[in-house]
């Protein structure tokens, strides 16, 4: 039962350019999303999040927009850089429950 | 950042052994959780541990799973007979803060052969 999905498993962009992560989700009761970046070997690392009253919410080169009515959130990262290349995933929580639901993850590449 | 800190980073045991994985130290948190991910996956909830109790746990944490908070700071997951499908990170994070999300340790590798 994948309740949040990132069905690209990889993307690769050029240093400078903007960087899209997608995620979708099924189940209607979360409230809460998370982005987080992870590198091998090491915990995730957490980057940004979004409560579902908001649609966007931005920290420096990283925005996190939220489409409701589509169950579907992105990452952006403006200006990507060589040093973002890892995987990132996304993640959900919602119904009085802490616990978080993680996307399969998308394995970002910046080239120079 | 405050800091969740894991003890082995790295364990290897045999098949039926008994292992303790330690999250240290954590003051001033309620909510502790522990998360695993096995090579090539995505990382998974195990339990979620509230005022020294379990709040809730999904359908991976058996009976050969157990969390403690045994001196008030350590929080340990302990699992009793390792199997081979054990082998995974496991991931040890503290409750939500409005900065840092949630905030998950280094996390112990471990290896069951």
């Amino acid at each position: 039962d994948q309740q949040v999905k990132q069905n690209s498993p990889s993307l690769s962009v050029q240093e400078g350019r903007i960087s899209i992560l997608n995620c979708d989700y099924t189940n209607s009761m979360f409230d809460y999303f998370l982005w987080y970046k992870k590198y091998p070997a090491e915990g995730p690392t957490f980057l940004i999040s979004i409560s579902s009253i908001k649609d966007k919410n931005e920290d420096g080169r990283f925005t996190v927009f939220l489409n409701k009515s589509a169950k579907h959130l992105s990452l952006h990262i403006v200006p990507s850089q060589p040093g973002d290349s890892a995987v990132y995933f996304c993640a959900a929580s919602g119904g009085n429950t802490g616990k978080l639901i993680f996307g399969q993850g998308t394995t970002l590449q910046v080239k120079p | 950042e405050p800091e969740v800190t894991q003890t082995p980073s790295h364990q290897v045991t045999q098949m039926g052994q008994e292992v303790i994985l330690r999250c240290v130290p954590i003051s001033n948190h309620l909510y502790f959780y522990w998360y695993r991910q096995i090579l090539g996956q995505k990382v998974e909830f195990l339990v979620s541990f509230y005022n020294n109790e379990i709040s809730e746990k999904s359908e991976i944490f058996d009976d050969q799973f157990s969390v403690e908070r045994p001196d008030g700071s350590n929080f340990t997951l302990k699992i009793r007979s390792t199997k081979l499908e054990d082998s995974a990170m496991y991931f040890c994070a503290r409750d939500w803060t409005e900065n840092y999300g949630y905030t998950f340790g280094s996390g112990t590798r471990l290896t069951v052969v």
